[in-house]
C-alpha cells in the first residue's frame, strides 16, 4: 500500500470546520483513501473513503484533487469530541484482504 | 447489535509468560483481524483470520499465533513475552475479507 503524510498536528475552534490534509502522491490507480480516527483509549472509528469524486456523509467530507496525490478531510462543524488522532490511509479493495497499515496520523485538537 | 468486544480489557504479564486476548466481532461478521499498538504509535497489523485459515500477516515473528473457531470468534496468544510486547492489542471484524473494519476498543497488556 502506498504510504501517506499527514501533519503530526492540528488545532481547530469548537464549531468551526477542521480541515486535514493528506498526502499520498505515490497512489495507484486501484488504491483508496480511507480516513479512520481514534479518540483517546479507543479503538479506531471509520469515518469515510474515496476512490477519485469527492464524497460526504453524516460524520464528514472527503476531497480528493483531481491527480489523486492528495485528499484533506472535512469536519464542517468541530466539536470538543472530535479531538482525536485522524488516520489517512490508502489500500487497495479487493479480496486480497483488507489490512490497514496505519502513519502516524494527525493529532486534532478542537478548542473551546 | 453488540459491536466488537474484547477481553480482558486490562491485565498484566511477566516477562516469558504466555497470554491468550479474546475477540468476538460484530454480529454477521466473519473476518477478524489484530492489530498491535504500542503507546504513541499507530496500529500495526498482526494478522486476518477468515473461514478459521490465518489468511494474512504482517511482520510479527511466530511468538503471535492465533485462531478462529466455528462461531468467527478470534483468540490471540502471544507466548515468551518481552517487554515490548507491552501495548493495546486492537480486534477488527468485517463483512467478507475486503469489508470495511470494525474495531473494538482493545486489550491493554502490560508486560513487567
Amino acid at each position: 500500500d502506498a504510504k501517506t503524510t499527514q501533519p503530526p498536528s492540528m488545532d481547530c475552534a469548537e464549531g468551526r470546520a477542521a480541515n486535514l490534509p493528506c498526502n499520498h502522491s505515490t497512489i495507484s490507480g486501484n488504491e483508496y483513501v480511507y480516513w479512520y480516527r481514534q479518540i483517546h483509549s479507543q479503538g479506531p472509528q471509520y469515518i469515510i473513503h474515496g476512490l477519485k469524486n469527492n464524497e460526504t456523509n453524516e460524520m464528514a467530507s472527503l476531497i480528493i484533487t483531481e491527480d489523486r496525490k492528495s485528499s484533506t478531510l472535512i469536519l464542517p462543524h468541530a466539536t470538543l469530541r472530535d479531538t482525536a488522532v485522524y488516520y489517512c490511509i490508502v489500500r487497495v479493495v479487493g479480496n486480497a484482504g483488507n489490512m490497514l497499515t496505519f502513519g502516524g496520523g494527525t493529532r486534532l485538537m478542537v478548542k473551546p | 447489535d453488540a459491536g466488537v468486544t474484547q477481553s480482558p480489557t486490562h491485565l498484566i504479564k511477566t516477562r516469558g509468560q504466555q497470554v491468550t486476548l479474546r475477540c468476538s466481532p460484530k454480529s454477521g461478521h466473519d473476518t477478524v483481524s489484530w492489530y498491535q499498538q504500542a503507546l504513541g504509535q499507530g496500529p500495526q497489523f498482526i494478522f486476518q483470520y477468515y473461514e478459521e485459515e490465518e489468511r494474512q500477516r504482517g511482520n510479527f515473528p511466530d511468538r503471535f499465533s492465533g485462531h478462529q473457531f466455528p462461531n468467527y470468534s478470534s483468540e490471540l496468544n502471544v507466548n515468551a513475552l518481552l517487554l515490548g510486547d507491552s501495548a493495546l492489542y486492537l480486534c477488527a471484524s468485517s463483512l467478507v475479507i475486503s469489508g470495511e473494519l470494525f474495531f473494538g476498543e482493545g486489550s491493554r497488556l502490560t508486560v513487567l
